[in-house]
C-alpha cells in the first residue's frame, strides 16, 4: 500500500531532551515536505526536500533540523525542544512529473513538549 | 511573501445545503492553488487543485475557479452530506519558489443530519 508513516504517532518530552520524529515514504518520491498544525494558524511549513541531499527551509525553521541521505526517509529532529514546539506535526511527499504539486500527508504526529 | 486568507469557522449547515468557503491569496509568482481536507483523526488529503487562470478543479462534487482578477479559489458544493464534515484548507504554491508552500488557517464545517 503506497503511504507516508511517521513515528511514533504520539510523544510526551520534556524541554531540551533532543528527539527525532521519522518520516517515510514508499512511493519513490522525490519531494518530502514537514508542517506543523496549530489552531487558528493552519499548516505551516517547517522544511523541505526535493531531493536526496537537497533540504530548504520553510516558514518556521527555527529549533528544527532536518536530513534527507536517502529519498524514502526524511526526519526531523529537535535538538532542544521548548514548549512552543507542542503541536501536531505532519510529513508528506509528493509524485515527480505533471502530479508533482500532490502531496499525501502521513498520519501526524502529536508532539507535547513539557 | 505569499499567503493564503480564508474565511473563519465552524461553518454549520444541514444535510443537502449549498456550501461555499471564501479563500483568496496574495502571490508573487504565478501560483498553482489547491483545496485539502483533514478529517478528524487523519493527515490531509487533497481535494482539488487548479493551475492556471480560469481552471476550474474538481472532486467528489466540490468544485473552485482559479480567480486570476479577484485571487480568488472558493470552495463550493451543491448539496452536502454529513460526511463532508471535515476541515479544509486552501494552499498555493508559486512557481518561482516551487516546494514552498502557503496553507491558510483552514475552516472546520460541520454537517447536521
Amino acid at each position: 500500500e503506497a503511504q507516508v508513516t511517521q513515528n511514533p504517532r504520539y510523544l510526551i518530552t520534556v524541554t531540551g531532551k533532543k528527539l527525532t520524529v521519522t518520516c517515510s515514504q514508499n512511493m519513490n518520491h522525490e519531494y518530502m515536505s514537514w508542517y506543523r498544525q496549530d489552531p487558528g494558524l493552519g499548516l505551516r511549513q517547517i522544511y523541505y526536500s526535493m531531493n536526496v541531499e537537497v533540504t530548504d527551509k520553510g516558514d518556521v525553521p527555527e529549533g528544527y533540523k532536518v536530513s534527507r541521505k536517502e529519498k524514502r526517509n526524511f526526519p526531523l529532529i529537535l535538538e532542544s525542544p521548548s514548549p512552543n514546539q507542542t503541536s501536531l506535526y505532519f510529513c508528506a511527499s509528493s509524485s515527480p512529473g505533471r502530479s508533482q504539486e500532490t502531496q499525501y500527508f502521513g498520519p501526524g504526529t502529536r508532539l507535547l513538549v513539557l | 511573501g505569499n499567503s493564503v486568507t480564508q474565511m473563519e469557522g465552524p461553518v454549520t449547515l444541514s444535510e443537502e445545503a449549498f456550501l461555499t468557503i471564501n479563500c483568496t491569496y496574495t502571490a508573487t509568482g504565478y501560483p498553482s492553488l489547491f483545496w485539502y481536507v483533514q478529517y478528524p483523526g487523519e493527515g490531509l488529503q487533497l481535494l482539488l487543485k487548479a493551475t492556471k487562470a480560469d481552471d476550474k478543479g474538481s472532486n467528489k462534487g466540490f468544485e473552485a475557479t482559479y480567480r486570476k482578477e479577484t485571487t480568488s479559489f472558493h470552495l463550493e458544493k451543491g448539496s452536502v452530506q454529513v460526511s463532508d464534515s471535515a476541515v479544509y484548507f486552501c494552499a498555493l504554491m508559486t512557481t518561482d519558489s516551487w516546494g514552498k508552500f502557503q496553507f491558510g488557517a483552514g475552516t472546520q464545517v460541520v454537517v447536521t443530519p
